[in-house]
């Protein structure tokens, strides 16, 4: 079975510091992982993933994650907030040979000027 | 090239009827994928199928049911509405279901049961 837990459903930061995003996973085979982010009134769209190879990956927007597989985590960053990044995000979890995707509950993201 | 798109983007019904929402994947996405996202339980899977066929079934109760046809299009339906079944309902598209491939989603139906 595979799960994801997103710790704080809502994160405060002003413009310009540093974004941290949690996300813990389980799963009984190697994992897929995903960041997704949702603006109001829209569906998801992918930030990044990993699924095999490099731990660390860079996606769009200047975010990126690390994939530890020792702490079960896959943590996103960005080195230095915009307004626009204000959204939800959610981390999410498939295997190979499903495109069932399993959700954490999301983190909205507040952005302070 | 056109992103996934769902028609209609809002409905409202009424308690005891029925609902059919509409999915159109990205042109070459043979594999279509169904989510509910409501406040309380957050987004939660309904179903996936490719060329045709269910892969993979949420935990959802009968009433709610789906189908892809042969030009990938995909389609929901919601039978006995109950007021909880208010929720955006999310379609997602990929090139395949092997899982390491991005599923790209439309903009959601947003159902209202009143």
């Amino acid at each position: 079975a595979q799960s994801v837990t997103q710790l704080g459903s809502h994160v405060s930061v002003s413009e310009g510091a540093l974004v941290l995003l949690r996300c813990n996973y389980s799963s009984s085979v190697p994992p897929y992982l995903f960041w997704y982010v949702q603006y109001p009134n829209q569906g998801l769209q992918l930030l990044l993933k990993y699924t095999t190879g490099a731990t660390l990956v860079k996606g769009i927007n200047g975010f990126e994650a690390e994939f530890k597989k020792s702490e079960t985590s896959f943590h996103l960053t960005k080195p230095s907030a915009h307004m626009s990044d204000a959204a939800e995000y959610f981390c999410a979890v498939t295997a190979y040979n499903t495109d069932k995707l399993i959700f954490g509950t999301g983190t909205r993201l507040q952005v302070f000027p | 090239k056109a992103g996934v798109t769902q028609t209609p983007r809002y409905l409202i019904k009424t308690r005891g009827q029925q609902v059919t929402l509409s999915c159109s994947p990205i042109s070459g996405h043979r594999s279509v994928s169904w989510y509910q996202q409501t406040p309380g339980q957050g987004l939660q899977f309904l179903f996936e199928y490719f060329s045709e066929t269910q892969r993979n079934k949420g935990n959802f109760p009968g009433r709610f049911s789906g189908r892809q046809f042969s030009n990938s299009r995909s389609e929901m339906n919601v039978s006995t509405l109950e007021l909880g079944d208010s929720a955006l309902y999310l379609c997602a598209s990929s090139w395949d279901f092997q899982g390491n491939t991005e599923a790209f989603f439309g903009q959601g139906t947003r159902l209202t049961v009143v």
